[in-house]
This record gives structure tokens, C-alpha cells and sequence, in this order.
């Protein structure tokens, strides 16, 4: 299958700094990619819908400003939390298609904030 | 919207034998597609199978099958002759057809595979 990375697969950062999370398809070029947040023992939330060349689209409840998600070509997409504060701290996915239907998934990255 | 309920949160098997993993979903879109994903607790998301709704016929991929029912909304997978390895927890994910990848999630079920 389609192989999707994430970087880096763990971070701890400081309450009130900035993380960046990086979600690359390797073998493949994806126009849109999605981001996904899980909680302990619970499913995946959609966060966002990061498009290329354009803004991402934010599911109903997702700050924004507290979530910047940059798509600037069609390997790459960021999430960057910004002033992160420790109720941030959780499990973060991205997702990608390189063509049809069939999603994959990166590996995921553990934020912890201290 | 479109949601997905899987009713059971927790299933245990014995190693060899078969199991069946419930799910149903609401929509009322004609066209769209169903997906069964493996989250062992690495937590990397697998996926196990797909089912396209315009097919009638069952997805299989080796041991694993499904048991699509269209009309009952209803998505369940069978794992045959189960192996450890097997032991995550499985989601199933609905997802419109045309050109909107957005998948939406049960709540999961941890599925025991005990030796």
C-alpha cells in the first residue's frame, strides 16, 4: 500500500510554545490530507481537511487559530499547535489518498505538554 | 450525517477460532464506501478491508470477510482461524463516494485473542 510518514513520532514541548507536526506521503502526491485527533480509548475526531495551495477546512469546534495547518505541496502538510497548554496534549494522525477511495494512514505523533 | 456504530466495545476470541465484529451505519447517500481498519497498539492505523456499497459481492482478504447487508446498513467482519497478532483494536469507517475522502469512525471494538 501507500506509504504515509509523520514526524516526529513523539514530542514533549512547554506549556504556552509551538509545535509543528509534519505529515509526508512518500510515494504518492496528495492534493488533500486529513488530520485526526484521538483521545485515550476513544476513536479517531476529524480536525481538519488540509488542501493544497489552500486554506484547510476546520470541523465545527476546531480552533483555528490554536490548529494552523499549512498544505504547501502535494507531499507535505503541517499541523502547528500554537501556545500549546497541557489539555492539547494527545494523540495527532494525518491521513492521505493517492488515488480512489482508499485511505492511509501515518503512524501518528504523541504531543505531550508539560 | 452520516454515523457509524459498532455496539461492541470489547470481544474476545480464542486463537484458531472465528470471530465476528458488529457495525451498522445511517446514511442516505446511494454511493459510498466502507472500510474495516486495524489499530494494534503501536496505534499505526491497518487497513484490513474495504467494501464498495455498489457491489453485492462480500470483500475478502484472507481470513478476513465481510458481511455486507445494504438494505440493513450493516458492515460486520469476520476473522477466521484468529491469531494473536490479531489482538487491536478495529474500526469501521464509512465514507461518501465522489472526490470527499473524509472518514467517519465508529467508536471501536478491542478485540482479546487469547492463546
Amino acid at each position: 500500500g501507500a506509504v504515509v510518514s509523520q514526524h516526529p513520532s513523539r514530542v514533549i514541548c512547554k506549556s504556552g510554545t509551538s509545535v509543528k507536526i509534519e505529515c509526508r506521503s512518500l510515494d504518492f502526491q496528495a492534493t488533500t490530507m486529513f488530520w485526526y485527533r484521538q483521545f485515550p480509548k476513544q476513536s479517531l475526531m476529524l480536525m481538519a481537511t488540509s488542501n493544497e495551495g489552500s486554506k484547510a477546512t476546520y470541523e465545527q469546534g476546531v480552533e483555528k487559530d490554536k490548529f494552523l495547518i499549512n498544505h504547501a505541496s502535494l507531499t507535505l502538510s503541517t499541523l502547528t499547535v500554537t501556545s500549546a497548554h497541557p489539555e492539547d496534549s494527545s494523540f495527532y494522525i494525518c491521513s492521505a489518498s493517492p488515488a480512489g477511495n482508499t485511505i492511509y494512514f501515518g503512524e501518528g505523533s504523541w504531543l505531550t505538554v508539560v | 450525517a452520516q454515523t457509524v456504530t459498532q455496539s461492541q466495545p470489547e470481544m474476545s476470541v480464542q486463537e484458531a477460532e472465528t470471530v465476528t465484529l458488529s457495525c451498522t451505519y445511517d446514511t442516505s447517500e446511494s454511493d459510498y464506501y466502507l472500510f474495516w481498519y486495524k489499530q494494534p497498539p503501536s496505534r499505526q492505523m491497518i487497513l484490513v478491508i474495504r467494501q464498495e456499497a455498489y457491489k453485492q459481492q462480500n470483500a475478502t482478504e484472507n481470513r478476513f470477510s465481510v458481511n455486507f447487508q445494504k438494505a440493513a446498513k450493516s458492515f460486520s467482519l469476520k476473522i477466521s482461524d484468529s491469531q494473536l497478532g490479531d489482538a487491536a483494536m478495529y474500526f469501521c469507517a464509512y465514507q461518501s463516494g465522489g472526490s470527499n475522502y473524509k472518514l467517519t469512525f465508529g467508536k471501536g471494538t478491542l478485540l482479546t485473542v487469547n492463546p
